[in-house]
């Protein structure tokens, strides 16, 4: 079953500005992850968040998950036009079930 | 840094043909794993292997595909007679698997059109 749908779809700030997305998930969860994809180009990973830890920070990313909400949040700060791009939460369901599960995505347009 | 690498970028097929994608994980990786990516749609576990046998498969995958570790450093993924609705974005992925946190490092991707 799919996991992970993430809020808004579609997001456009100007450049400086704080972009907050949001995922919520169903089932119980071993870490849930954030990945960025550039228009037509591969994943790639950005933070990852265990299930016992509530928040955390890479650089201008901070990352909360709620897992009595079964809700995650993803804030990038000081956006920046190569910012833009489609974020996908995924779900790691258990400690030794590696396959992920992706939400629909946001796209984030950064405007200069 | 290490990466995972895929081939081609680009696959044009005709409906009913078999098709090979192929990918090279990161070398000390022993989780693999395909995802596909239907345009405009979520990203989708189709299948991920480990120790030469799948470990686990999607619904998605169906008797159509098979993977196949054939040396030590190539994984691929084989369509048998491809549909119209096979078109998508095939994306090849690799982690450490036991003790790692389950991160995975994504290839750049397939684009499978079958027309």
């Amino acid at each position: 079953s799919q996991q992970g749908e993430e809020d808004p779809q579609a997001l456009s700030i100007q450049e400086g500005e704080n972009a907050t997305m949001n995922c919520s998930y169903k089932t119980s969860i071993n870490n849930l992850q954030w990945y960025r994809q550039n228009s037509g180009r591969g994943l790639v990973h950005l933070i990852l968040i265990r299930s016992n830890e509530r928040e955390k920070h890479s650089g201008r990313l901070r990352v909360t998950l709620d897992t009595s909400k079964k809700s995650s949040s993803l804030l990038i700060t000081a956006s920046r036009a190569a910012d833009t791009a489609s974020y996908f939460c995924a779900t790691k369901p258990s400690l030794n079930d590696y396959k992920l599960s992706f939400g629909a995505g946001t796209t984030v347009t950064v405007r200069a | 840094e290490p990466e995972v690498t895929q081939t081609p970028s680009h696959q044009v097929t005709q409906m009913g043909q078999e098709v090979i994608l192929r990918c090279v994980p990161i070398s000390n990786h022993l989780y693999f794993y395909w995802y596909r990516q239907i345009l405009g749609q979520k990203v989708e576990f189709l299948v991920s292997f480990y120790n030469n046998e799948i470990s686990e498969k999607s619904e998605i995958f169906d008797d159509q595909f098979s993977v196949e570790r054939p040396d030590g450093s190539n994984f691929t993924l084989k369509i048998r007679s491809t549909k119209l609705e096979d078109s998508a974005m095939y994306f090849c992925a690799s982690n450490v698997g036991l003790g790692g946190t389950g991160e995975q490092y994504f290839g750049p991707g397939t684009r499978l059109t079958v027309t």
